[in-house]
Protein backbone atom coordinates (compact mmCIF):
# COMPACT_ATOMS: atom_id res chain seq x y z
CA UNK A 1 0.00 0.00 0.00
CA UNK A 2 0.86 3.24 -0.88
CA UNK A 3 -0.38 5.36 1.82
CA UNK A 4 -2.31 7.32 -0.12
CA UNK A 5 -5.89 7.22 0.32
CA UNK A 6 -8.61 8.64 -1.38
CA UNK A 7 -12.55 8.89 -0.78
CA UNK A 8 -15.14 8.05 -1.51
CA UNK A 9 -14.41 5.17 -4.21
CA UNK A 10 -17.57 5.35 -6.16
CA UNK A 11 -19.36 8.42 -6.93
CA UNK A 12 -22.56 8.87 -9.03
CA UNK A 13 -23.82 12.47 -10.12
CA UNK A 14 -26.42 13.68 -11.96
CA UNK A 15 -25.03 16.20 -14.75
CA UNK A 16 -24.79 19.49 -13.61
CA UNK A 17 -24.18 19.03 -10.30
CA UNK A 18 -20.93 19.87 -8.02
CA UNK A 19 -18.57 16.90 -6.87
CA UNK A 20 -15.78 17.01 -3.77
CA UNK A 21 -13.56 14.02 -4.05
CA UNK A 22 -11.16 14.24 -1.24
CA UNK A 23 -7.41 12.80 -0.80
CA UNK A 24 -5.02 12.08 2.64
CA UNK A 25 -1.50 12.14 1.00
CA UNK A 26 1.42 9.83 1.91
CA UNK A 27 3.05 11.31 5.37
CA UNK A 28 6.10 13.57 4.36
CA UNK A 29 5.03 14.35 0.98
CA UNK A 30 4.18 18.17 0.29
CA UNK A 31 3.11 18.02 -3.07
CA UNK A 32 -0.13 16.04 -4.55
CA UNK A 33 -0.98 15.88 -8.08
CA UNK A 34 -4.34 14.94 -9.41
CA UNK A 35 -5.29 12.85 -12.55
CA UNK A 36 -8.56 12.32 -14.81
CA UNK A 37 -8.37 8.81 -16.21
CA UNK A 38 -11.11 8.21 -18.85
CA UNK A 39 -11.85 4.57 -19.35
CA UNK A 40 -9.63 2.93 -21.95
CA UNK A 41 -7.01 6.26 -21.96
CA UNK A 42 -4.16 6.62 -19.77
CA UNK A 43 -4.30 9.48 -16.64
CA UNK A 44 -4.24 13.25 -17.48
CA UNK A 45 -2.76 15.67 -15.22
CA UNK A 46 -5.55 18.08 -14.24
CA UNK A 47 -2.98 20.23 -11.43
CA UNK A 48 -0.74 20.33 -8.72
CA UNK A 49 -1.08 21.86 -5.44
CA UNK A 50 2.08 22.96 -3.39
CA UNK A 51 2.02 25.03 -0.23
CA UNK A 52 -1.71 25.48 -0.28
CA UNK A 53 -1.50 27.23 -3.89
CA UNK A 54 -2.12 25.56 -7.12
CA UNK A 55 1.12 25.54 -9.54
CA UNK A 56 0.26 24.22 -12.23
CA UNK A 57 -2.55 22.77 -14.58
CA UNK A 58 -2.99 20.95 -17.44
CA UNK A 59 -5.58 21.43 -20.29
CA UNK A 60 -8.17 21.09 -18.14
CA UNK A 61 -11.08 24.42 -17.08
CA UNK A 62 -11.56 26.36 -14.59
CA UNK A 63 -14.42 24.56 -13.50
CA UNK A 64 -12.36 21.75 -11.99
CA UNK A 65 -10.33 23.05 -9.05
CA UNK A 66 -8.58 22.18 -5.89
CA UNK A 67 -7.58 23.14 -2.49
CA UNK A 68 -4.70 21.49 -0.51
CA UNK A 69 -4.87 21.86 3.48
CA UNK A 70 -1.86 22.02 6.12
CA UNK A 71 -1.49 18.23 7.02
CA UNK A 72 -1.45 18.20 3.07
CA UNK A 73 -4.72 16.69 2.23
CA UNK A 74 -6.72 17.59 -0.52
CA UNK A 75 -9.98 18.72 -2.79
CA UNK A 76 -10.51 18.21 -5.90
CA UNK A 77 -13.78 20.20 -6.59
CA UNK A 78 -15.89 19.98 -9.99
CA UNK A 79 -18.18 22.30 -10.93
CA UNK A 80 -21.16 21.81 -13.49
CA UNK A 81 -20.74 18.10 -14.26
CA UNK A 82 -20.58 17.34 -17.68
CA UNK A 83 -21.07 13.50 -18.70
CA UNK A 84 -17.66 13.15 -20.07
CA UNK A 85 -16.30 13.74 -16.68
CA UNK A 86 -17.08 10.25 -16.08
CA UNK A 87 -13.49 8.97 -15.44
CA UNK A 88 -11.53 7.62 -12.20
CA UNK A 89 -9.84 10.53 -10.80
CA UNK A 90 -6.07 9.85 -8.97
CA UNK A 91 -4.75 11.62 -6.51
CA UNK A 92 -0.72 11.09 -6.31
CA UNK A 93 1.54 12.36 -3.57
CA UNK A 94 5.19 13.19 -4.14
CA UNK A 95 7.78 15.50 -2.76
CA UNK A 96 8.58 18.95 -5.09
CA UNK A 97 11.22 19.07 -7.37
CA UNK A 98 12.89 16.13 -6.01
CA UNK A 99 13.32 12.39 -8.28
CA UNK A 100 11.33 10.46 -5.96
CA UNK A 101 8.45 8.71 -7.40
CA UNK A 102 5.03 9.67 -7.04
CA UNK A 103 2.63 7.35 -5.12
CA UNK A 104 -0.92 7.02 -6.18
CA UNK A 105 -4.27 6.31 -4.16
CA UNK A 106 -6.97 3.91 -5.38
CA UNK A 107 -8.72 6.71 -6.79
CA UNK A 108 -12.73 7.51 -7.33
CA UNK A 109 -14.92 6.29 -9.66
CA UNK A 110 -17.00 8.72 -10.63
CA UNK A 111 -20.25 8.56 -12.86
CA UNK A 112 -22.00 11.63 -14.24
CA UNK A 113 -25.87 10.54 -15.38
CA UNK B 1 4.99 19.40 -25.46
CA UNK B 2 5.79 16.67 -24.00
CA UNK B 3 4.22 13.28 -25.41
CA UNK B 4 4.89 9.47 -24.55
CA UNK B 5 3.56 6.94 -26.96
CA UNK B 6 2.44 3.11 -26.41
CA UNK B 7 2.60 1.53 -29.39
CA UNK B 8 1.12 -1.54 -28.60
CA UNK B 9 -2.82 -1.51 -27.30
CA UNK B 10 -1.85 -5.68 -26.12
CA UNK B 11 0.97 -7.78 -25.80
CA UNK B 12 0.52 -11.54 -25.18
CA UNK B 13 3.44 -13.80 -23.84
CA UNK B 14 3.41 -17.34 -22.98
CA UNK B 15 4.42 -17.83 -19.02
CA UNK B 16 8.38 -18.52 -18.72
CA UNK B 17 9.07 -16.40 -22.10
CA UNK B 18 10.52 -12.54 -21.87
CA UNK B 19 8.25 -10.07 -22.48
CA UNK B 20 8.98 -6.45 -23.83
CA UNK B 21 6.54 -3.52 -23.19
CA UNK B 22 7.76 -0.72 -25.67
CA UNK B 23 7.37 3.14 -25.06
CA UNK B 24 8.81 6.00 -26.70
CA UNK B 25 8.86 10.07 -25.68
CA UNK B 26 9.16 13.20 -26.53
CA UNK B 27 10.27 15.68 -23.80
CA UNK B 28 12.38 19.19 -23.78
CA UNK B 29 15.42 18.54 -21.83
CA UNK B 30 16.63 15.31 -19.50
CA UNK B 31 13.79 13.32 -19.52
CA UNK B 32 12.67 11.71 -16.16
CA UNK B 33 10.64 8.45 -16.96
CA UNK B 34 8.38 6.34 -15.14
CA UNK B 35 6.64 2.80 -15.28
CA UNK B 36 3.65 1.75 -13.48
CA UNK B 37 1.76 -0.80 -13.44
CA UNK B 38 -2.40 -0.63 -12.96
CA UNK B 39 -4.51 -4.06 -11.86
CA UNK B 40 -8.45 -3.80 -12.13
CA UNK B 41 -10.10 -1.18 -10.14
CA UNK B 42 -7.02 -0.14 -8.45
CA UNK B 43 -4.58 3.04 -8.55
CA UNK B 44 -1.29 2.99 -10.37
CA UNK B 45 1.73 1.17 -8.35
CA UNK B 46 5.00 2.63 -9.21
CA UNK B 47 7.58 0.09 -10.74
CA UNK B 48 10.58 1.65 -11.75
CA UNK B 49 12.37 5.13 -13.20
CA UNK B 50 15.21 6.53 -14.72
CA UNK B 51 16.45 9.73 -13.40
CA UNK B 52 20.41 9.32 -14.43
CA UNK B 53 23.06 6.75 -14.76
CA UNK B 54 22.70 3.57 -16.16
CA UNK B 55 21.17 3.02 -19.17
CA UNK B 56 19.50 -0.52 -17.46
CA UNK B 57 16.95 0.54 -15.30
CA UNK B 58 15.84 -2.59 -12.19
CA UNK B 59 12.82 -2.41 -10.41
CA UNK B 60 9.91 -4.05 -8.61
CA UNK B 61 8.91 -7.71 -9.08
CA UNK B 62 11.80 -8.36 -11.34
CA UNK B 63 10.74 -5.94 -14.31
CA UNK B 64 13.85 -3.74 -15.84
CA UNK B 65 13.46 -1.12 -18.30
CA UNK B 66 16.72 0.01 -20.62
CA UNK B 67 16.65 3.77 -21.41
CA UNK B 68 18.19 4.85 -25.09
CA UNK B 69 18.50 8.30 -25.15
CA UNK B 70 19.27 8.29 -29.00
CA UNK B 71 16.30 6.36 -29.51
CA UNK B 72 14.44 8.62 -27.09
CA UNK B 73 12.61 4.64 -25.61
CA UNK B 74 12.45 3.29 -22.62
CA UNK B 75 11.02 -0.31 -23.02
CA UNK B 76 10.25 -2.75 -20.19
CA UNK B 77 11.65 -6.04 -19.85
CA UNK B 78 11.28 -8.99 -17.87
CA UNK B 79 13.33 -12.17 -18.32
CA UNK B 80 10.71 -14.86 -17.38
CA UNK B 81 7.34 -13.51 -17.51
CA UNK B 82 4.21 -15.25 -14.95
CA UNK B 83 0.36 -15.21 -15.25
CA UNK B 84 0.35 -12.84 -12.40
CA UNK B 85 2.02 -9.93 -14.43
CA UNK B 86 -0.92 -10.08 -16.71
CA UNK B 87 -2.12 -6.32 -15.89
CA UNK B 88 -2.47 -2.91 -17.00
CA UNK B 89 1.50 -1.14 -18.03
CA UNK B 90 1.80 2.98 -18.31
CA UNK B 91 4.82 4.83 -19.19
CA UNK B 92 4.76 8.09 -18.07
CA UNK B 93 7.44 10.82 -18.54
CA UNK B 94 7.54 13.74 -16.15
CA UNK B 95 7.59 17.58 -17.20
CA UNK B 96 7.18 20.72 -16.27
CA UNK B 97 3.75 22.59 -16.94
CA UNK B 98 4.99 26.15 -15.44
CA UNK B 99 4.56 27.65 -11.68
CA UNK B 100 6.85 24.65 -10.95
CA UNK B 101 4.27 21.80 -11.19
CA UNK B 102 5.82 18.62 -12.10
CA UNK B 103 2.93 16.44 -13.27
CA UNK B 104 3.60 13.26 -15.24
CA UNK B 105 2.51 12.65 -18.88
CA UNK B 106 1.40 8.84 -19.54
CA UNK B 107 0.75 7.07 -22.32
CA UNK B 108 -2.26 5.01 -23.12
CA UNK B 109 -1.27 1.90 -21.57
CA UNK B 110 -0.08 -1.36 -22.96
CA UNK B 111 -2.60 -4.47 -21.74
CA UNK B 112 0.08 -7.39 -20.79
CA UNK B 113 -1.21 -10.86 -21.06
CA UNK B 114 0.78 -13.91 -19.91
CA UNK B 115 -1.04 -16.78 -21.01
CA UNK B 116 0.00 -20.36 -18.92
Amino acid sequence: ETGVTQSPTHLIKTRGQQVTLRCSSQSGHNTVSWYQQALGQGPQFIFQYYREEENGRGNFPPRFSGLQFPNYSSELNVNALELDDSALYLCASSLVASHKEAFFGQGTRLTVV
Amino acid sequence: AQSVAQPEDQVNVAEGNPLTVKCTYSVSGNPYLFWYVQYPNRGLQFLLKYITGDNLVKGSYGFEAEFNKSQTSFHLKKPSALVSDSALYFCAVRALWGGGADGLTFGKGTHLIIQP
